[in-house]
């Protein structure tokens, strides 16, 4: 069975600090990973794909480590509106570009002024 | 601007009842989702199609069917609702081409009494 797991937190942080938050997935043939956001009683967006190098978006770090099956996510300089639940997600190739993503159940990170 | 609608933000139906949730993407997506959303279990993944009148098992699917009559459209169909079907239930779409990024509706929070 397919699964992604996440500490479901919460992680109360100050603003301005760094914080970072690891998932594990059991599936080895996962070929993508992403990172989605959910605010609260929002739907789930995109924040970031992971890549087998690592990538960057502003404050945002992710890094894939496929020989221990996990990925994180690091944020720096936090901001109150980073606070949010951060979902990892794993995507299996299969061939067909339609396959299910697999979702962790989600991190949730309240940043405190 | 990517959109993905639903029929209803709230839903309130009795026990035995057919329900019918819409889902309608602009986007010209030929992968359309649907998942369940409930506390400490995530984002599950009921039914999925990756074009018009085909259609996939996600990993919960007893209870549920699905119809995909036209690209833009694909509705979930509860044949006789019960009380464990309450739920928030998030549609989301996707295309074979680029990232495969899944853009979500705004959910529909459905409640079986």
């Amino acid at each position: 069975r397919k699964e992604v797991e996440q500490d479901p937190g919460p992680f109360n942080v100050p603003e301005g600090a760094t914080v970072a938050f690891n998932c594990t997935y059991s599936n080895s043939a996962s070929q993508s990973f992403f990172w989605y956001r959910q605010d609260c009683r929002k739907e789930p967006k995109l924040l970031m794909s992971v890549y087998s190098s690592g990538n960057e978006d502003g404050r945002f770090t992710a890094q894939l480590n496929r020989a221990s099956q996990y990925i994180s996510l690091l944020i720096r300089d936090s901001k109150l509106s980073d606070s949010a639940t951060y979902l990892c997600v794993a995507k299996g190739d299969s061939g067909g570009g339609a396959d299910g993503l697999t979702f962790g159940k989600g991190t949730h990170l309240i940043i405190q002024p | 601007d990517v959109k993905v609608t639903q029929s209803s933000r709230y839903l309130v139906k009795r026990t035995g009842e057919k329900v019918f949730l819409e889902c309608v993407q602009d986007m010209d997506h030929e992968n359309m989702f649907w998942y369940r959303q409930d506390p400490g279990l995530g984002l599950r993944l009921i039914y999925f199609s990756y074009d018009v009148k085909m259609k996939e098992k996600g990993d919960i699917p007893e209870g549920y069917s699905v119809s995909r009559e036209k690209k833009e459209r694909f509705s979930l169909i509860l044949e006789s609702a019960s009380t464990n079907q309450t739920s928030m239930y998030l549609c989301a779409s996707s295309s074979w081409t680029g990232t495969t990024e899944q853009y979500f509706g705004p959910g529909t929070r459905l409640t079986v009494t």
